[in-house]
């Protein structure tokens, strides 16, 4: 299993661009989430899903938009990327709630916006 | 969310066991307690949950009072590999997701 991957790794963009930061989990998870976290600070929620066709705002959720069209994928879009964005983006799964099971992270994309 | 408080950073010898320390106050009954721990670089990796019972696994135990307001993670043997930060979570009865804090730097001093 190649478990959750992320790509990209590394991405700068300028101000108002758009872009998709792609994730992909191969466990037939039904719980997907992301979480984005800024120097010396925890994860905070952006978005997840409890399933193909579901998703969900979580504490930070503006400027991003989320989808779910199957169980391996979930993809976060950044819609006109800002400055405030810059940002560790994790992707996390798990095979139920979180709040109970173990959660799977991704490797990370380190996203600066000029 | 259900807050816990961690002491920002703590230090170890290689080798010798660590104990990190949680106090989740507000806990309610149901709640679970989660530790996860990131490495530099890296995504948070999961390393033990626990509802009531101290709980033990190939990474760490979980030691949890009887009143459940605190639980200590032990490390019983620390190696270099071991420095991160450690997350300790309550997951809410209800709740989709963990809320990650800031978590206990540890530095592993060989």
């Amino acid at each position: 299993n190649a478990g959750v991957t992320q790509t990209p790794k590394f991405q700068v963009l300028k101000t108002g661009q758009s872009m998709t930061l792609q994730c992909a989990q191969d466990m037939n998870h039904e719980y997907m989430s992301w979480y984005r976290q800024d120097p010396g600070m925890g994860l905070r929620l952006i978005h997840y899903s409890v399933g193909a066709g579901i998703t969900d705002q979580g504490e930070v959720p503006n400027g991003y938009n989320v989808s779910r069209s199957t169980t391996e994928d979930f993809p976060l879009r950044l819609l006109s990327a800002a400055p405030s964005q810059t940002s560790v983006y994790f992707c996390a799964s798990s095979y139920g709630n979180p709040a109970g099971n173990e959660q799977f992270f991704g490797p990370g994309t380190r996203l600066t916006v000029l | 969310d259900a807050k816990t408080t961690q002491p920002n950073s703590m230090e170890s010898n290689e080798e010798e066991p660590v104990h990190l320390p949680c106090n989740h106050s507000t806990i309610s009954g149901t709640d679970y307690i989660h530790w996860y721990r990131q490495l530099p670089s890296q995504g948070p990796e999961y390393v033990i949950h626990g509802l009531t019972s101290n709980v033990n696994n190939r990474m760490a135990s979980l030691a949890i009072a009887e009143d459940r307001k605190s639980s200590t993670l032990i490390l019983h043997r620390a190696t270099l590999r071991d420095a991160a930060v450690y997350y300790c979570i309550l997951d809410q009865t209800g709740a989709n997701n963990l809320f990650f804090g800031t978590g206990t730097r540890l530095t592993v001093i060989p």
